[in-house]
C-alpha cells in the first residue's frame, strides 16, 4: 500500500457546487497533516493544516479520521479560481514528509 | 510571495555531469527541505536540513547531497546526472516549532 493515496481526478465541477476529496495514508504513526494547492507550473502553497477536531477556513473544511487513516477536504460554493491540483501532505515521526500525487480540480463556468 | 528564492530558474545539463542548486530561506526560518517533482507527480522528499545538519532523508541515492549554511541558505548537489533526474526541484523553508512549509518557485532541471 502506498504511503499516501489520492484520486488523481480530474474532478470537473460546475461553479458554485460543493466538492470533496479524500486522501488515505498507511502509516498510523503519521503526526501532522496538511492540504496544499498547486497551480500549473507553480510551487505548492499551504491551503490549511488538518486537525483531529476538524477545521474550517472560509469555504474550505478539512477533517482527519485517524481510525480510518484518511483526511478530507471539502470546498463549498466553488469558484473558478479554485481550479488547481490539491496535494495531501503528511509528516511522520521521523520528520519524513510525504506528498500525495495530487487531485486535479477543474471548476467549470 | 513566500520570501524563499531559488537559483537558477532553469538549467540544462548532460548525463554524467554534476549540478548545484541554491535556495535562500525565508527570514527567521532555520529548516530547509528539498523536493523533486517529476511531471504529473507530487513532490518527492529528498532531505531536510536543520541548523546545518541533515535531519531526515527520503529514498534518494547518495549522489544527492546537500549543505546548509550558517545563514540557513542551502544547496542541493546532484552528481552523475541521469536522464530521470530531469524534474522541478523545490526548496521549502519552515520556522522553528512549526511544520508549515513555504516553497520557493523551483529550479527546472533538464538532463539530456
Amino acid at each position: 500500500r502506498k504511503e499516501v493515496e489520492q484520486d488523481p481526478g480530474p474532478f470537473n465541477v460546475p461553479e458554485g457546487a460543493t466538492v470533496a476529496f479524500n486522501c488515505t495514508y498507511s502509516n498510523s504513526a503519521s503526526q501532522s497533516f496538511f492540504w496544499y494547492r498547486q497551480d500549473c507550473r507553480k510551487e505548492p502553497k499551504l491551503l490549511m493544516s488538518v486537525y483531529s477536531s476538524g477545521n474550517e477556513d472560509g469555504r474550505f473544511t478539512a477533517q482527519l479520521n485517524r481510525a480510518s487513516q484518511y483526511i478530507s477536504l471539502l470546498i463549498r460554493d466553488s469558484k473558478l479560481s479554485d481550479s488547481a491540483t490539491y496535494l495531501c501532505v503528511l509528516k511522520n515521526r521521523d520528520d519524513k514528509i510525504i506528498f500525495g500525487k495530487g487531485t486535479r480540480l477543474h471548476i467549470l463556468p | 510571495e513566500t520570501g524563499v528564492t531559488q537559483s537558477p530558474t532553469h538549467l540544462i545539463k548532460t548525463r554524467g555531469q554534476q549540478v548545484t542548486l541554491r535556495c535562500s530561506s525565508q527570514s527567521g526560518h532555520n529548516t530547509v527541505s528539498w523536493y523533486q517533482q517529476a511531471l504529473g507527480q507530487g513532490p518527492q522528499f529528498i532531505f531536510q536540513y536543520y541548523r546545518e545538519e541533515e535531519n531526515g532523508r527520503g529514498n534518494f541515492p547518495p549522489r544527492f547531497s546537500g549543505l546548509q549554511f550558517p545563514n540557513y541558505s542551502s544547496e542541493l548537489n546532484v552528481n552523475a546526472l541521469e536522464l530521470d533526474d530531469s524534474a522541478l526541484y523545490l526548496c521549502a523553508s519552515s520556522a522553528p516549532t512549526t511544520d508549515t512549509q513555504y516553497f520557493g518557485p523551483g529550479t527546472r532541471l533538464t538532463v539530456l
